[in-house]
């Protein structure tokens, strides 16, 4: 079946550091890529998302691209600020089933430190 | 605009007792989700609905019920609470099925069952 791995966390960084959260996936078929942020007392909101290889998705200063042929969706930023602190989650959907058939990951933990 | 309202926010559970998570939501949106989140795991998804009168089985059923007799709300239900159900319940909607209608998520219900 699906799956999506996110690098183990937390992972506590100073303030304007660079940020790499590693996630690859296994799907059957073509799945979509999504990057859902939550930060404390919320709930999940959705970051970034990708539709099929080598589309970037970008917001808020964070990327992500979608690479097919290593299976990895790897969330950056180039210069993190002490709001960025957040669970992030990598999640996926097989093209065409839409949203109920979501695979996430386990949640990577940021801390940004001033 | 107040989005997807969980209530309540924490609750602790006797073996056996029951209780209904509520959630509702002000976008008219169709498609509404309840997920789980144990810790270090990703969202497993518990039931869904595409549309009022209509409720389908995710991927964690057991144990649940749920109901959709309007749009707006979407109650789940624990008939016997077990320890195995302590985790933190998020419930979300979308307006359509499909890659480009992000979910929106509440803030989720911290469930112990002791």
């Amino acid at each position: 079946g699906d799956s999506v791995t996110q690098m183990e966390g937390p992972v506590t960084l100073s303030e304007e550091a660079f940020l790499t959260i590693n996630c690859t996936y296994t799907a059957t078929g073509y799945p979509s890529l999504f990057w859902y942020v939550q930060y404390p007392g919320e709930g999940l909101q959705l970051l970034l998302k990708a539709t099929k290889a080598d589309d970037k998705g970008s917001n808020k200063g964070f990327e992500a691209t979608y690479r097919k042929e290593t299976t990895s969706f790897h969330l950056e930023k180039g210069s993190v600020q002490v709001s960025d602190s957040a669970v992030y989650f990598c999640a996926l959907s097989d093209q065409g089933f839409g949203n109920e058939k979501l695979t996430f990951g386990t949640g990577t933990r940021l801390t940004i430190i001033p | 605009n107040a989005g997807v309202t969980q209530t309540p926010k924490f609750r602790i559970l006797k073996i056996g007792q029951s209780m209904t998570l509520q959630c509702a939501q002000d976008m008219n949106h169709n498609y509404m989700y309840w997920y789980r989140q144990d810790p270090g795991m990703g969202l497993k998804l518990i039931y869904y609905s595409v549309g009022a009168g209509i409720t389908d089985k995710g991927e964690v059923p057991n144990g649940y019920n749920v109901s959709r007799s309007t749009t707006e709300d979407f109650p789940l239900r624990l008939e016997l609470a077990a320890p195995s159900q302590t985790s933190v319940y998020f419930c979300a909607s979308t307006v359509a099925q499909g890659d480009n209608s992000p979910l929106h998520f509440g803030n989720g219900t911290r469930l112990t069952v002791t």
